[in-house]
C-alpha cells in the first residue's frame, strides 16, 4: 500500500483481556518495527522484525507481549492479560532494509480499563 | 545503551519567529532522523542526516557526528509547525532507533 496501515485506530478493553494489534507495511519493506508511546512520553522500541532473520524482541516488556510476522509482510502484536499500564498508542514503522527513512503508520490508542 | 538527549524540553513561538532545537548523543552512531509528531499524533520523518546539512523549505538540519550533535533550524515558524520534534539514532546496526524525549513546539499566532 501507500503507507504502513494499522488496525484497529482505537481499542478500548477491559483488564485481563487479551488484544491483537495488526500493522501492514509498506509494500517492499523488508524490515518492520513495533514501539510504543505512553501519554507524553518518548517511543519506547519493542521489537523488530527483518525479512526471514529471527527478531529483535529485546524490547518487549513482559511475556505477555508477542509479536508475529507472517509472509515477511503483515504483523500482528498480541497483548495477553492486558494491564492498565498497558494503555498507550502502539506505532508501528517501516523501512527498506539498513535504510534510513523510517514511515510511521498512525498507531493503535489502546485504553485498558 | 546510547543516550538521546533533546532541547529545549519545550518552546513556545509567536509566528514568523525562527528556532533551533538541539540533540546531543553519548555515542558514535550510524545515521541520526529528526520526526515532527502533529498535534494528532502521526510521525512524519523530516531528515536522514548522519552527518552534513540538509534543507527542506523552512527546515534545516545539521549533524556533526564527531561532535555528537544535530541541531534542527525552523525559519519564519508557521501554526502548521506546531508538535513535538524528535532525534532518533541508530546505535551499532540497524535493527532499532533509540529516540529522545521531544522537543514540544507551541507557534501561536
Amino acid at each position: 500500500g501507500a503507507g504502513v496501515s494499522q488496525s484497529p485506530s482505537n481499542k478500548v478493553t477491559e483488564k485481563g483481556k487479551d488484544v491483537e494489534l495488526r500493522c501492514d507495511p509498506i509494500s517492499g519493506h523488508t524490515a518492520l518495527y513495533w514501539y510504543r508511546q505512553s501519554l507524553g512520553q518518548g517511543l519506547e522500541f519493542l521489537i523488530y522484525f527483518q525479512g526471514n532473520s529471527a527478531p529483535d524482541k529485546s524490547g518487549l516488556p513482559s511475556d505477555r507481549f508477542s509479536a508475529e510476522r507472517t509472509g515477511g509482510s503483515v504483523s500482528t502484536l498480541t497483548i495477553q492479560r492486558t494491564q492498565q499500564e498497558d494503555s498507550a498508542v502502539y506505532l508501528c514503522a517501516s523501512s527498506l532494509p539498513r535504510a534510513g527513512g523510517y514511515t510511521f503508520g498512525s498507531g493503535t490508542r489502546l485504553t485498558v480499563v | 545503551g546510547i543516550q538521546v538527549e533533546q532541547s529545549p524540553p519545550d518552546l513556545i513561538l509567536q509566528e514568523g519567529a525562527n528556532s533551533t532545537l538541539r540533540c546531543n548523543f553519548s555515542d558514535s552512531v550510524n545515521n541520526l532522523q529528526w520526526f515532527h509528531q502533529n498535534p494528532w499524533g502521526q510521525l512524519i520523518n523530516l531528515f536522514y542526516i548522519p552527518s552534513g546539512t540538509k534543507q527542506n523549505g523552512r527546515l534545516s538540519a545539521t549533524t556533526v557526528a564527531t561532535e555528537r550533535y544535530s541541531l534542527l533550524y525552523i525559519s519564519s515558524s508557521q501554526t502548521t509547525d506546531s508538535g513535538v520534534y524528535f532525534c532518533a539514532v541508530f546505535s551499532g546496526g540497524y535493527n532499532k532507533l533509540i529516540f529522545g524525549a521531544g522537543t514540544r513546539l507551541a507557534v501561536h499566532p
